[in-house]
């Protein structure tokens, strides 16, 4: 089974600031990885995924995140922030055997302040 | 291309009432799923489709819900009698087959029991 920990609940950034969003997942088996974000009443949008191959994985919107399989971890970065990146971000894990099973985090909740 | 569609977009009942969403999936998807996404949390699978059959319903409650597929486009899911516990967002998904990694979100239907 896999779980996923989303270490910051909430992360306030200032517009223009670097942001990271933490995530760590556990499992017994290879995964692929994802980050999801929602805007404020709408669904879920993939903004990456790590399936194989380099662990430096970028996204959608200038986001990227570097899979890292020692610490079980793959924190989402931007270098600058938008207003417009004002969102709810989950990170998930889906096995390798069952990738149509997908693991959802708790979510963290970014707000970029003007 | 059209995306998942959900009606309706905000539900609100009593305890003990009963209650159904709609979810018409991108055309051509074969696989269809339910999350229910509890306020501070991640989306949690209840069931997944594929087609008109059911792949998965293991965290399904089936006492009280139930979802169907009838032929292989839309589908209902259905709370029949709905708990305060069921406060929620409902989110719908597809994606074009099983073994697709990526799904593709609708914009939830909220829902609250009083």
């Amino acid at each position: 089974a896999q779980s996923v920990t989303q270490l910051d609940s909430q992360v306030p950034v200032f517009e223009e600031a670097p942001v990271e969003l933490r995530c760590n997942y556990s499992s017994s088996v290879s995964v692929y990885l994802f980050w999801y974000v929602q805007y404020p009443n709408q669904g879920l949008q993939l903004l990456l995924k790590y399936l194989s191959g380099s662990t430096l994985v970028k996204g959608i919107n200038g986001f990227e995140a570097e899979f890292n399989k020692s610490q079980t971890s793959v924190h989402l970065r931007k270098p600058s922030v938008h207003i417009s990146d004002t969102a709810e971000y989950f990170c998930a894990v889906s096995s390798k055997t069952s990738y149509d099973k997908v693991i959802f985090g708790p979510g963290t909740s970014l707000s970029v302040i003007p | 291309e059209a995306g998942v569609a959900q009606s309706p977009r905000y539900k609100i009942i009593e305890k003990r009432q009963s209650v159904a969403f709609w979810c018409n999936p991108i055309s051509g998807h074969a696989t269809l799923y339910w999350y229910q996404q509890i306020l501070g949390q991640g989306p949690k699978l209840l069931i997944q489709f594929q087609n008109n059959g059911v792949v998965d319903d293991s965290q399904l409650p089936k006492d009280r819900f139930s979802a169907e597929r009838l032929k292989g486009v839309d589908s209902t899911l259905k709370i029949q009698p709905a708990k305060l516990e069921d406060s929620a967002v409902y989110l719908c998904a597809s994606s074009p087959w099983r073994g697709t990694d990526t799904q593709y979100f609708g914009p939830g239907t909220r829902l609250t029991v009083l």
